[in-house]
């Protein structure tokens, strides 16, 4: 099944603990994205790869990093979390960039104590 | 800069009934727009997009949208509504070529009473 996936979906964390959220997908994508949901703003882009190795900010990048070693693993790590990350995030993909159809996984419900 | 507006937090509409959940945007030469439903603790799934062509456009779901580049909108629309559309539904653009970021809209819950 064309998928993409996210772990954990759950996660309550404590301020300054480093935390990586994981995303996978198994349609060969090559643009992969991460997005924060938060009530009354809709979605943010926090950053997207448009291939291995090339990564670039979206909208709200600050306190987030992004990696992209393979094609189907896109990790958002947070280095030092804090309270005004809490937020409900989504990793996407799509064929052929930002202007395509995006696939969203499940969402990873994050809370900063 | 681009833009979306959602100008309805929530849309209740009657069983059966047609129901028109609005968009309207804002963006720089031709647009790329999209409509997507998230389900309770799911992920945005698509339902369907505009890029040319003909302004309707039919997606999933018995759903459609209609591009109207006058009134710069992009309104979803269902002829008969069923409980099971009760979602928050999103309204995305994306100036077509390049590699622009997709503005989202905030979202409009939409209640289907039985």
């Amino acid at each position: 099944e064309a998928q993409v996936t996210q772990n954990p979906r759950y996660l309550i964390t404590v301020t300054g603990k480093k935390l990586t959220v994981t995303c996978s997908q198994n349609m060969n994508h090559e643009y992969m994205s991460w997005y924060r949901q938060d009530p009354g703003l809709g979605l943010r882009q926090i950053y997207y790869s448009m291939n291995v190795e090339v990564t670039d900010k979206g909208d709200v990048p600050e306190g987030y990093k992004v990696s992209r070693k393979e094609k189907r693993n896109f990790p958002l790590i947070l280095e030092s979390p804090s309270p005004n990350q809490t937020s409900l995030y989504f990793c996407a993909s799509s064929l052929r960039g930002q202007s395509d159809t995006q696939y969203f996984g499940p969402g990873t419900r994050l809370t900063v104590l | 800069a681009q833009s979306v507006a959602q100008p309805e937090d929530q849309v209740n509409v009657a069983e059966g009934n047609p129901l028109t959940v609005k968009c309207t945007y804002s963006v720089s030469g031709n647009p790329y727009l999209f409509w997507y439903v998230q389900y309770p603790n799911r992920g945005l799934q698509f339902l369907l997009k505009y890029i040319t062509g003909d302004n309707l456009v039919k997606g999933s779901y018995g759903f459609e949208a209609e591009f109207n580049k006058s009134q710069t909108s992009f309104h979803l629309k269902k002829p008969s509504a069923l409980v099971s559309d009760s979602a928050l539904y999103f309204c995305a653009v994306s100036p077509s070529g390049g590699s622009y970021i997709p503005t989202f809209g905030r979202g409009t819950s939409l209640i289907v009473h039985p």
